[in-house]
């Protein structure tokens, strides 16, 4: 069983669309993540939401709406994509707010053409 | 300033070397610290977490100096396996977020 699962592994889209990037965590924790590691590999925090609540919104366009229906879940919708937005995207999970380890998913490989 | 600094290297070594990463950090206050490691397109997984008194886990050492604000992580005996980017994770005092590294790349060679 995937501890962390995201789909779709690889999206590749014209400019302008909009796509979702789904996450789902069977780990039991409270919190989860959106990063983004863009082509020089750094991973920057996006979003993080601790029982379904927002709790971080870094500087991030709002074309970009996470959206948290339970706190397995935490989706990544994107609005109007632009070539800059290719990257990779990880969902992540944790314990909880805290010295936590993350736990990864496999990443969403985006393609803006 | 970034938050964590690592230098990207690639370090590369024979098997059998020992080799060494730093990453330093800006926020002294910072609380909780990780190595994490990441193989070519997959996703970050942890190597270990960095305690005060510094904690060995096999061939790896990890160690912290708060006075100069860097982690360090030690590998002996390198094997070609090893190969990957090290990427060090900094928490701040009020837990909120990860901070990464950029990470530092090894290639272990035959």
């Amino acid at each position: 069983d995937t501890a962390v699962s995201q789909t779709p592994k690889y999206l590749v889209t014209q400019m302008g669309n909009d796509k979702s990037i789904k996450c789902e965590q069977n780990l039991g924790h409270d919190t989860m993540y959106w990063y983004k590691q863009d082509s020089k590999k750094f991973l920057k925090i996006m979003f993080s939401y601790n029982n379904k609540e927002l709790i971080i919104n870094e500087t991030v366009p709002n074309r970009f709406s996470p959206k948290s229906p339970d706190k397995a879940h935490l989706n990544l919708h994107i609005n109007s994509l632009e070539l800059g937005d290719s990257a990779v995207y990880f969902c992540a999970s944790s314990q909880d707010i805290g010295p936590y380890q993350a736990f990864f998913g496999q990443g969403t490989r985006l393609t803006v053409v | 300033r970034k938050e964590v600094e690592q230098d990207p290297g690639p370090f590369n070594v024979p098997e059998g070397a020992t080799v060494a990463f730093n990453c330093t950090y800006s926020n002294s206050a910072s609380q909780s610290f990780f190595w994490y490691r990441q193989d070519c397109r997959k996703e970050p997984k942890l190597l270990m977490s960095v305690y005060s008194s510094g904690n060995e886990d096999g061939r790896f050492t990890a160690q912290l100096n708060r006075a100069s604000q860097y982690i360090s992580l030690l590998i002996r005996d390198s094997k070609l396996s090893d190969s990957a980017t090290y990427l060090c994770v900094v928490i701040p005092y009020n837990f909120n977020k990860f901070y990464f590294g950029s990470g530092t790349k090894l290639n272990v060679k035959p």
